[in-house]
């Protein structure tokens, strides 16, 4: 079983600082994990994966995450927030066990706000 | 490259009517996954098809739903009887052949937003 615990469901912060958006799952596998955006209307974007190399992953648009195995976390960061950075984000675990089975279990998602 | 194609963006029933939601995969993928995602909620996986063939289809509800991937053709959600609670954002993704996704990242739809009225 898998699952994601994402415990803010929003988040406030002005443009040009810093973004943390927290993240924590459990898995009985080794996990991939990803984080993905979701803009008003819009369909899903991946932001970055982590699938057992590296445990810091850069993404896109200034975003990184890092994967840390002994608090079971994988928050989202980015050094400057931007305005178009405003939209919902998803902490995602796909256990690997399953190979090609693997499904996606979802967090409830975080709705960043970027004040100006 | 074409990404993975939903259609319709958005679909409105009245209850009792049947709901019919149809998706592209991306050239050369071969899985495709349902998710729906209902109002302030994450995505909840439905069901994973590959041509032909249901791979596992434990998300979806006993009754009213069902799914196809055929051997020509896009995906298929279809769902009889709608109801007021079926209302939601369903997406597709697709994968290549052999990863699942696990490792390559699934290829999200823009969704059909379903409303039932």
């Amino acid at each position: 079983a898998q699952s994601v615990t994402q415990l803010d469901s929003h988040v406030s912060v002005s443009e040009g600082t810093p973004v943390l958006l927290r993240c924590n799952y459990s898995s009985s596998y080794s996990p991939s994990l990803f984080w993905y955006v979701q803009h008003p209307n819009k369909g899903l974007q991946l932001l970055l994966k982590y699938t057992s190399a590296a445990t810091l992953v850069k993404g896109i648009n200034g975003f990184e995450a890092e994967f840390k195995k002994s608090e079971t976390s994988f928050h989202l960061t980015k050094p400057s927030a931007h305005m178009s950075d405003a939209a919902e984000y998803f902490c995602v675990v796909s256990d690997r066990s399953g190979g090609a089975n693997s499904k996606l279990t979802f967090g409830k998602g975080i709705t960043l706000s970027v004040r100006p | 490259n074409a990404g993975v194609m939903q259609n319709p963006r958005h679909l409105v029933r009245r209850r009792g009517q049947e709901a019919r939601l149809r998706c592209s995969p991306m050239k050369g993928h071969s899985h495709v996954y349902w998710y729906r995602q209902l109002p302030e909620e994450g995505l909840k996986f439905m069901v994973y098809l590959q041509k032909e063939n249901i791979i596992d289809e434990s998300g979806m509800p006993k009754e009213r739903f069902s799914a196809e991937f055929p051997k020509e053709g896009p995906s298929i959600l279809r769902i009889q009887q709608v109801v007021r609670g079926d209302s939601a954002a369903y997406f597709c993704a697709s994968s290549p052949l052999g990863t699942g996704g696990q490792n390559y990242g699934y290829t999200f739809g823009s969704g059909t937003r379903l409303t039932v009225v």
